[in-house]
Formats: C-alpha cells, structure tokens, sequence
C-alpha cells in the first residue's frame, strides 16, 4: 500500500520567515495531494491541494510544489504568522480513493 | 448548515464495553469516512464508504464495524473495547467526482 513519509516533525521559525515541509510517497498511481493544518484540539482543515497534473498551486502566503518523477511533494508558507503555528498533514490519495496521512510536522512561529 | 457532525465529542468505556461513534452530513456528499488519530501521530483510515450501500475495510479496520444508514449518516461500532483503542475519531466526508475530504470535529474516545 501507500506510504508517505514527512519531515521535518518539528519545525520553528521566526516570524516572517519562510517555512518548508516536505512529504515523500510510494505509489507512482497516487494523484491528489492536500495539505491539512490542525490547530490543537481542532479537526484537520484544508488549507491547500494539488493534483497529479499540476506541478505547483499557490495560495496568497501558501504553495505547494509536486515532483512526480521523484514523487514528493512539499509545502511553502511564506512571511509567517503567530497564526500559522500548528500540526500540518500532508497526505496522498491512491487509485481507491483512500488518502494515506504523513506523520505531521509541528510547526512554531516565534513572534 | 451544519457541514459535518460527531456525537458524542468525549466517551470513557471500560475495556470490553461496546459502544457506536454516530456522524451525520449534511454536504450531500457521497462519500464517507472514519479515520483515527493516535497522540502524535498522523490520521489512519478504518473504513470508508464510497456511496450509499457499500462499505469497505481502510488501514486498520480489525476490531470495528460500520454501518452507513442512508446518505447522511456513517457509524463506527467498537463491539469490544480495548486501551489500543484510546484515540481520536473524524468521520470525513467527501463529494463524488472531487478528491477533497472534510473532516468533522472529532471523538476523543478512552478505553480503560
């Protein structure tokens, strides 16, 4: 089955800058990739998504990049905020429509 | 409109004690998920529902059941607890034709 592997688990930057997290994936037949934040004690929300086609989407200070040859994928944050500090999920849907989760990345953004 | 709803939102059961997490949409999406979060860790698929009628088995599904009721509704029955089974409970929903899945507020479920 799918496997998707994230790092780093923990990352902390300081306000306004720039913040990385990378997801790796085994199945080539994979075709959608969301991004999920989780505030502490919340449900997992979308915040972005990409599909198999594409090769980057961005969302105001969000993007994500997707290289299928290597197949991983990773999430950009720019000028980050107190607000953005979370748990973010990336995760990858196989051919039966079931998405496997990475393991997280806990992210602090320090005023 | 509600989007995605899970009751109850806290359950302590002893160990062998059954009982049955309820999630109900109103999205009138076709799909249908329970997925559990251990401490930590990211989420794991137990079973999900592509359309009304049908169930199939996810990552770990030994040690529950699922029912889906109509199109709204998708319930995980524990028929005996255990500890390995203390965790958080999403149900997500998810529209036929999209790939995006919307989770509910979860069940934070402890099996002493």
């Amino acid at each position: 089955g799918e496997n998707v592997e994230q790092h780093p688990s923990t990352l902390s930057v300081q306000e306004g800058d720039s913040a990385v997290i990378k997801c790796t994936y085994s199945d080539s037949a994979s075709n959608y990739f969301p991004w999920y934040k989780q505030e502490l004690g919340k449900r997992p929300q979308l915040i972005i998504d990409i599909r198999s086609n594409v090769g980057e989407k961005k969302d105001q200070r969000i993007a994500v990049t997707l290289n299928k040859t290597a197949k991983h994928f990773s999430l950009h944050i720019t000028e980050t905020q107190p607000e953005d500090s979370a748990v973010y999920f990336c995760a990858a849907r196989n051919a039966g429509n079931m998405l496997t989760f990475g393991g997280g990345t806990r992210l602090m953004v320090k005023p | 409109n509600a989007g995605v709803t899970q009751t109850p939102k806290f359950q302590v059961l002893k160990t062998g004690q059954s009982m049955t997490l309820q999630c109900a949409q109103d999205m009138n999406h076709n799909s249908m998920y329970w997925y559990r979060q251990d401490p930590g860790m990211g989420l794991r698929l137990i079973y999900y529902s592509a359309s009304e009628g049908t169930t199939d088995k996810g990552e770990v599904p030994n040690g529950y059941n699922v029912s889906r009721l109509n199109k709204r509704e998708f319930s995980l029955r524990l028929e005996s607890a255990a500890p390995s089974q203390t965790s958080v409970y999403f149900c997500a929903t998810g529209d036929r034709g999209r790939f995006e899945q919307y989770f509910g507020p979860g069940t934070r479920l402890t099996v002493t």
